[in-house]
């Protein structure tokens, strides 16, 4: 069973148009986060959900917003695709606060043409 | 928020123990330290979190100074399969930066 599961897994898209990504964690955690992973390997945190309410939200385009329906799935729309959109996007998924360990899944990545 | 940095590259054969070292100078009292594995297309995975001295799993052991202002991953014997980028993070900053990439060798 896939503890956390990113759909799809590849996103190739043109420019200004709005796609989203999906997220589901089977961990019964209550912590899920959004990362942005760039060329130079990066791994930039974006947001965070704690019991579905926002508790980081980085410096990140308003263009990007997460949504989260219930503590097991967080969900990152984006608006407006720019080139520099393109990464590989992680979700990942912790019990409790944000020192305990994160279970990511294996990433969604992001080609804008 | 503590800062870690941590060697950009290690080369090793198989066998042999890897020692990957982080600073974090700046560690909270209360913050713990957590070591993450990414291999090519795939997220990150944990590996080890301590807070002092010494922390053994099946995978690694980490080891933590009095000063806690760093500390050392150590793999046991590494295999080809080790060869990955290591992030070392500090307390609750969600930083992964750059990571050290692990390159094993026959």
């Amino acid at each position: 069973d896939t503890a956390v599961s990113q759909t799809p897994k590849y996103l190739v898209t043109q420019m200004g148009n709005d796609k989203s990504i999906k997220c589901e964690q089977n961990l019964g955690h209550d912590t899920m986060y959004w990362y942005k992973q760039d060329s130079k390997k990066f791994l930039k945190i974006m947001f965070s959900y704690n019991n579905k309410e926002l508790i980081i939200n980085e410096t990140v385009p308003n263009r990007f917003s997460p949504k989260s329906p219930d503590k097991a799935h967080l969900n990152l729309h984006i608006n407006s695709l720019e080139l520099g959109d393109s990464a590989v996007y992680f979700c990942a998924s912790s019990q409790g606060n944000l020192r305990e360990p994160q279970h990511f899944g294996d990433g969604t990545r992001l080609s804008i043409l | 928020l503590a800062k870690t940095t941590q060697p950009i590259s290690m080369d090793s054969y198989e066998g042999q123990e890897v020692n990957i070292t982080c600073s974090h100078n700046n560690i909270a009292t209360n913050d713990y330290i957590t070591w993450y594995q990414q291999f090519p297309s795939q997220g990150p995975r944990f590996i080890i979190q301590g807070y002092k001295t010494k922390v053994t799993n099946e995978v690694a052991s980490l080891f933590i100074p009095a000063d806690r202002k760093s500390s050392t991953l150590s793999l046991p014997r590494v295999s080809l399969s080790d060869t990955a980028v290591y992030y070392c993070l500090a307390g609750t900053a969600l930083i992964f930066g750059k990571g050290t990439t692990l390159s094993v060798s026959s």
